[in-house]
């Protein structure tokens, strides 16, 4: 069946780095690829989307990269502040589906 | 401001009792879709419906309804044949199904049994 797994356990990260979140897929091609952020009681919020021919997209201090040979996404963000603690949702086209998410949180 | 409209934000049903949910948009999208988040788990879908009239079962379609009459309104009806409604419900968007742009969520319902 379907599957989507991201980082299992929650990324807790210093200000300032870099946090890379994993989306992995199996049992089937999307076409393409969503991000997602979600604040605690509150809708998820669209980011980004990449396309299967596309192998990165950049908005501001986002970044995904998207490899159907490895079946896997991956979310950067870059220079990492405590606003953008949240938890990070991946979907990966056209089956609607939504992964569990991966809670970030950023320390001062 | 363009953007999709849930209510109540909070919902208490009694046991055996059916309540519906309200999912309003003004984005003119054509497709529309019920989630169910349990705590700590991601998105299931309940239905979907791609244009006015026509609704498709998700995952997990089982103890609810809908009804797509106008293209702005998606309500959700939990029947009391769900037997764990507990959840948050989310109801979102989209210009069409399949298509590549984002979704588009409401703040959604939490809806409580007591």
């Amino acid at each position: 069946s379907q599957k989507i797994e991201q980082n299992s356990e929650a990324l807790n990260i210093q200000e300032g780095k870099t946090a890379t979140l994993t989306c992995n897929y199996t049992n089937y091609s999307p076409a393409y690829l969503q991000w997602y952020r979600q604040d605690p009681g509150r809708g998820p919020v669209f980011l980004l989307l990449i396309r299967e021919n596309e192998k990165e997209k950049r908005k501001e201090r986002l970044k995904v990269t998207f490899d159907t040979t490895l079946k896997q996404s991956l979310f950067h963000i870059t220079a990492s502040q405590p606003a953008d603690s949240a938890t990070y949702l991946c979907a990966p086209e056209p089956k609607i589906i939504f992964g569990s998410g991966t809670r970030l949180s950023i320390r001062p | 401001d363009g953007g999709i409209t849930q209510s109540p934000k909070y919902l208490f049903r009694k046991e055996g009792q059916n309540v519906t949910l309200s999912c309003e948009q003004n984005l003119n999208h054509d497709a529309m879709y019920w989630y169910r988040q349990d705590p700590g788990q991601g998105l299931r879908l309940i239905y979907y419906s791609q244009i006015v009239n026509d609704f498709q079962k998700g995952d997990i379609a089982e103890g609810y309804s809908v009804s797509r009459e106008k293209k702005e309104s998606f309500p959700l009806t939990v029947t009391s044949a769900q037997k764990n409604p507990t959840a948050f419900y989310l109801c979102a968007s989209s210009i069409s199904v399949g298509a590549n742009y984002g979704y588009t969520f409401g703040s959604g319902t939490r809806l409580t049994v007591v």
